[in-house]
């Protein structure tokens, strides 16, 4: 079955420099989402791509859908306190399936 | 407009026992999924509901566990009996169409002892 891989498992960083998550799926995905778990919070959706090579921004956050629709990344520029959590990314393999496979998240610490 | 509403927020139980877990939607989302995190791993798939009718259950991990959405509102998820494998956070999810982005509860946090 589908597979989403995501790297690394955990990330240390200094507030104020940059974090980046990755992940790559073993088939082509129909769209990729994005979800942010806070400490002991759920999961908040972030955003969705869809189409090949897609990048998109929120304010300190980009994300990127590769050409060949299996694999994409999350950068965060500047990391700040409120940046800790878990970043899921999850995918959907084709235009039939409505489920998500999830990616093992990347958990974040930022270090003042 | 009021979240993804799960109950209990926490449930420790004996193997063997049985256990109820409840998902009230989002008013108005006919899509309901259930997905589960077993500590360590990734949050695994297990259904989804449209109204009240099954869509997919491919991800139901044996006939242990029931889920039902009588009505087409609010979900119920069953374990009986339960095993110590069962352990984890199960969450539930809404959206209002397919393809879009979920909406999580809180999740469920199930220890089976």
């Amino acid at each position: 079955g589908q597979q989403v891989m995501q790297i690394p498992q955990y990330q240390h960083v200094q507030e104020g420099e940059d974090f980046t998550t990755y992940c790559n799926s073993s088939t082509t995905l129909s769209n990729i989402q994005w979800y942010k778990q806070r400490p002991g919070g759920h999961p908040v959706f972030l955003i969705q791509l869809v189409k090949s090579g897609e990048v998109k921004k929120q304010k300190r956050l980009t994300f990127q859908f590769g050409e060949a629709k299996k694999n994409s990344s999350l950068h965060i520029t500047a990391t700040q306190t409120t940046d800790v959590g878990t970043y899921f990314c999850a995918g959907r393999e084709g235009a039939g399936s409505y489920q998500l496979t999830f990616g093992k998240g990347t958990k974040l610490s930022v270090i003042p | 407009e009021a979240g993804v509403t799960q109950f209990p927020s926490h449930s420790v139980i004996e193997k063997g026992q049985t256990v109820t877990l409840r998902c009230d939607p989002i008013s108005g989302h006919d899509n309901l999924y259930w997905y589960r995190r077993v500590m360590g791993k990734e949050i695994k798939f297990l259904l989804h509901f449209v109204k009240e009718s099954k869509q997919d259950e491919s991800g139901m991990p044996n006939n242990r566990f029931l889920a039902e959405r009588t009505g087409g509102t609010y979900s119920t998820l069953k374990v009986q009996p339960a095993e110590l494998e069962d352990s984890g956070v199960y969450f539930c999810a809404s959206s209002p169409r397919v393809n879009e982005k979920l909406f999580f509860g809180s999740g469920t946090q199930l220890s089976v002892l």
